[in-house]
């Protein structure tokens, strides 16, 4: 399996501010994703990070509000931006091996 | 587009018992996955399907891709007190890499 690191692993955060999150896979790989979790619900897929591109976002995400990086073949960040109490989330970033998806361990936010 | 129906929402059953939960979907999925997520972690890959009739066993836990391509189950054998979680099921569409279809989930409580 693949080792996926996020960080920071949980944040209480200002409403207004924007927090970047990081995620760190322990091999290269082509695509990287983000997830968000709402409190008590399942995984919903933000985008998908290519390196070399921008990244590809699902209906409802858009990138002024999740802005992401993917410098290279191990790493990504998500960042979101202008935060409201309703972005209070696990936030998750992922990454295939084979035909096989990894998670990192998320990242809690919570904004006050 | 796609959802997923999984079901049940919950499960309180005492130690030792036989466990099944199952996912439908609305249309064709290539891949089946079975994940759990434990209290302030991320999902941990269980089992992974790849064909329709694939039966696959990890330990006590046994997963099946139905012959319809819509469907999935997973059976907990001989429950511990450590399965207590959240069951994820995830289907990927052909074509989709990376994409997952999550179900809302299954939390199981078991009693010693």
């Amino acid at each position: 399996s693949a080792v996926i690191s996020q960080k920071p692993s949980r944040d209480i955060c200002q409403r207004g501010t924007s927090l970047t999150i990081q995620c760190q896979v322990d091999s290269q790989v082509t695509m990287m994703f983000w997830y968000r979790q709402q409190p008590g619900q399942s995984l919903t897929l933000i985008a998908t990070a290519n390196q070399g591109s921008e990244a590809t976002y699902e209906s409802g995400f858009v990138i002024d509000k999740f802005p992401i990086s993917r410098p290279n073949l191990t790493f990504s960040t998500l960042t979101v931006s202008n935060m409201s109490p309703e972005d209070s989330s696990i936030y998750l970033c992922s990454a295939d091996r084979g035909m096989e998806a990894f998670f990192g361990q998320g990242t809690r936010l919570t904004v006050v | 587009g796609q959802q997923l129906n999984q079901s049940p929402q919950s499960m309180f059953i005492q130690e030792g018992e036989d466990v099944s939960m199952n996912c439908t979907s609305s249309s064709i999925f290539n891949t089946w996955l079975w994940y759990k997520q434990d209290p302030g972690e991320g999902p941990v890959l269980l089992i992974a399907l790849y064909k329709a009739g694939e039966l696959t066993s990890n330990g006590r836990l046994t997963a099946q891709f139905g012959i319809t391509r819509k469907d999935s189950f997973l059976n907990i054998s001989a429950s511990i007190p450590s399965d207590v979680g959240i069951y994820f099921c995830a289907g990927q569409a052909r074509g989709s890499q990376g994409n997952l279809i999550f179900g809302k989930g299954t939390k199981l409580s078991v009693k010693p």
